[in-house]
């Protein structure tokens, strides 16, 4: 049973660069769509971006100019930084799994988010 | 970019009600659509992809249909459990795109 871990710090000052580590355990980081997510307080769900094998990532392009996902495959780990923060970056944060492997079908696996507060 | 667009934004039916949420692409997008269905306060869980292909372990009264532009999401009959919001995503081409969310309550 694959399990999504999220971490990082909950609080983050304005214009500093957030960043969160999601740990995949009981799987291996290989073959799969791993993306991150996020939803404000009260709001929507915002998908943010996604890598695949460690080496394909796409963003959303209202955030691209300051995401980067990166992956460890030693660790099991794939990561999001967000550069320039403010306090619109306030939201609880998930990384997710696809379905399948080597295919986008929809997200199956959710980490338990983490809540980023922007504020100084 | 395409934008994905849920009718109602909530709605209010009885339990054992047919429930019925749209979810509109601003482009075709074949296929490639997921329902996700999210409790107050819980991580979201995938329903449904493929447009209708239902995700194991979910119950049957959910169903999914639609291509290209127009999909739907229904449940034949309401139950207290499926007090959620449920928002749709595409996945075509990036981005992503999730509908804003239509939520569920028990009348």
């Amino acid at each position: 049973q694959v399990q999504l871990q999220e971490s990082g710090p909950g609080l983050v000052k304005p214009s500093a660069t957030l960043s969160l580590t999601c740990t995949v355990s009981g799987g291996s980081i290989s073959n799969y769509y791993w993306s991150w997510i996020r939803q404000p307080p009260g709001k929507g769900l915002e998908w943010i971006g996604y890598i695949y094998n460690s080496g394909t990532t796409i963003y959303n392009p209202s955030l691209k100019s300051r995401v980067t996902i990166s992956a460890d495959t030693s660790k099991n780990q794939f990561s999001l930084e967000l550069t320039s923060v403010t306090a619109t970056d306030t939201a609880v944060y998930y990384c997710a799994r696809d379905l399948r492997q080597h295919v986008q079908v929809g997200l199956d696996v959710w980490g338990q988010g983490t809540t980023v507060t922007v504020s100084s | 970019d395409i934008q994905m667009t849920q009718s109602p934004s909530s709605l209010s039916a009885s339990v054992g009600d047919r429930v019925t949420i749209t979810c509109r692409a601003s482009q075709g997008i074949r296929n490639y659509l997921v329902w996700y269905q999210q409790k107050p306060g819980k991580v979201p869980k995938l329903l449904i992809y493929e447009a209708s292909t239902l995700h194991s372990g979910v119950p049957s009264r959910f169903s999914g249909s639609g291509s290209g532009t127009d999909f739907t999401l229904t449940i034949s009959s309401l139950q207290p459990e499926d007090v959620a919001t449920y928002y749709c995503q595409k996945y075509n081409s990036a981005p992503w795109t999730f509908g804003q969310g239509t939520k569920v309550e028990i009348k």
